[in-house]
């Protein structure tokens, strides 16, 4: 069974700083997502890795990804209050295709002015 | 181009009530997934389907759940009778299945509360 853990689960930090959300996985997996959600909204995706050493970035954001080390992080740069959400990660268990994700159980971010 | 659209986004029903969740896929978008979000955890997948075919339904409770996608294209989800345990957002996603990886894209999600 794959297992994805997000850590921390709840982070508050203040802005301007930098810090980093971590997700372990259980699987061989090179296919890793990583999700923001506002209360009471949907999903929006912001990055799609897809191979070992990937790196992507948008904005104060960027992800990247060990398939070695089956772990992927999220760094905030700079942090600002509008990135305050909850951010998942999750996994395409390996096979092809959209197989259907697993998610991690979503790091509460509050970024305090 | 609209995005995944699902109905109603909200409904409160009496515990052992029938209740159905309806999807309509971003157009052209072959693989539909239906995902249950519980307070405060991520969503877990309940059914997934390639066109018509449901080919991953192994998390989805059939003793009350049901699902179908006529036709490929939308699709409902289906709970009789409902329980108390059942409260939680039900989302619908769809993509577009593609060997180099694809983005899966969310509904707004439908917010079940079983009283």
């Amino acid at each position: 069974e794959l297992k994805v853990e997000q850590n921390p689960l709840f982070l508050s930090m203040q802005e301007g700083k930098n810090y980093t959300i971590y997700c372990n996985y259980s699987t061989t997996s090179d296919r890793l997502y990583w999700y923001r959600q506002d209360p009471g909204k949907s999903l929006e995706s912001l990055f799609v890795l897809l191979s070992n050493g990937a790196v992507k970035q948008e904005g104060r954001l960027m992800a990247s990804l060990d398939t070695k080390a089956r772990l992927s992080t999220l760094h905030i740069t700079a942090a600002v209050h509008d990135l305050s959400a909850t951010y998942f990660c999750a996994v395409d268990a390996e096979g092809g295709g959209a197989d259907g994700l697993t998610f991690g159980k979503g790091t509460h971010l509050i970024i305090q002015p | 181009e609209a995005g995944v659209v699902q109905s109603p986004r909200y409904k409160i029903i009496e515990k052992k009530q029938p209740v159905a969740f309806w999807c309509n896929p971003i157009s052209g978008h072959n693989t539909l997934y239906w995902y249950r979000q519980n307070l405060g955890q991520g969503p877990e997948l309940l059914i997934r389907y390639e066109n018509e075919e449901a080919v991953d339904d192994s998390q989805l409770p059939k003793d009350r759940f049901s699902a179908e996608r006529l036709k490929g294209v939308d699709s409902t989800l289906k709970i009789q009778p409902a329980e108390l345990g059942d409260s939680a957002v039900y989302l619908c996603a769809s993509s577009l299945r593609s060997s180099s990886g694809n983005t899966i894209y969310f509904g707004e999600g439908s917010w079940l509360t079983v009283v």
